[in-house]
C-alpha cells in the first residue's frame, strides 16, 4: 500500500508569516492528494486537495504543489492567522484503490 | 454540518464488555469506512465498505467487528477489547470509490478502555 511521510511534526510560525508543510508518498502511481484540517476536539475537514494531472492549485492564502518525479507535494500558508492553528494531514491515494492514506500530522501554531 | 454523524460521542467500556459504535451518513454517499485516530498513528485506516460490500480490511484485530446493512449506516461492534484500544475512531464516506472525490469524516467517537 501507499506510505505517506509528512513534515515537520510541529511547526510554529508567527502571524502574517508563512508555513510550508511537505510530504512524500512511495506509489508512483498515486493520483490525488488532499490536506485535512483538523482543529482541536473536531473532525477532519477537507482544506485543499491536487490531482496527479496537475502542478499546482491555490485557495485563497493556501496552494498545494505536486512533484511527481519526486512524488512530493507540500502545502503552503501565507499570511497565517491564529485561526489556521490546528493539526493537517497530507493524504495519497493509489491508483491500486486502496482508500486515502493520511501522514502523521503537523501540528501548527500560529502566535500573535 | 451533519452529513456523517457518529454516536455516541463517548464511550467508556470494559474489557469483557460489548458494544457498538454507529455511524449514518446523509450525503448519498456508497462508500464508508472507519478510521482510528490515536497519538501512535494519527489515522489509521480500519475498514472499508463500498455499496455494503467489505472491500479493504487492514489487519484489524477480530476484537473489532464492522458491519454495513445499508450504503447510509455502518456499525463497528467491540468486544473484548485492551486498553490499546482506546482512541477516537472516526467514520467516513465518499462517493464513488476507489476513484471518488473527498472522504467526509464524522465528529468521531471517543473511547476508552478500562
Amino acid at each position: 500500500g501507499e506510505n505517506v511521510e509528512q513534515h515537520p511534526s510541529t511547526l510554529s510560525v508567527q502571524e502574517g508569516d508563512s508555513a510550508v508543510i511537505k510530504c512524500t508518498y512511495s506509489d508512483s502511481a498515486s493520483n490525488y492528494f488532499p490536506w485535512y484540517k483538523q482543529e482541536l476536539g473536531k473532525r477532519p475537514q477537507l482544506i485543499i486537495d491536487i490531482r496527479s494531472n496537475v502542478g499546482e492549485k491555490k485557495d485563497q492564502r493556501i496552494a498545494v504543489t505536486l512533484n511527481k518525479t519526486a512524488k512530493h507535494f507540500s502545502l503552503h500558508i501565507t499570511e497565517t492567522q491564529p485561526e489556521d492553528s490546528a493539526v493537517y494531514f497530507c493524504a495519497a491515494r493509489g491508483y491500486s484503490g486502496y482508500a486515502l492514506n493520511f501522514g502523521k500530522g503537523t501540528s501548527l501554531l500560529v502566535t500573535p | 454540518e451533519t452529513g456523517v454523524t457518529q454516536t455516541p460521542r463517548h464511550l467508556v467500556m470494559g474489557m469483557t464488555n460489548k458494544k457498538s459504535l454507529k455511524c449514518e451518513q446523509h450525503l448519498g454517499h456508497n462508500a464508508m469506512y472507519w478510521y482510528k485516530q490515536s497519538a501512535k498513528k494519527p489515522l489509521e485506516l480500519m475498514f472499508v465498505y463500498s455499496l455494503e460490500e467489505r472491500v479493504e480490511n487492514n489487519s484489524v484485530p477480530s476484537r473489532f467487528s464492522p458491519e454495513c446493512p445499508n450504503s447510509s449506516h455502518l456499525f463497528l461492534h467491540l468486544h473484548t477489547l485492551q486498553p490499546e484500544d482506546s482512541a477516537l475512531y472516526l467514520c467516513a464516506s465518499s462517493q464513488d470509490y476507489p476513484t471518488g472525490n473527498t472522504i467526509y469524516f464524522g465528529e468521531g467517537s471517543w473511547l476508552t478502555v478500562v
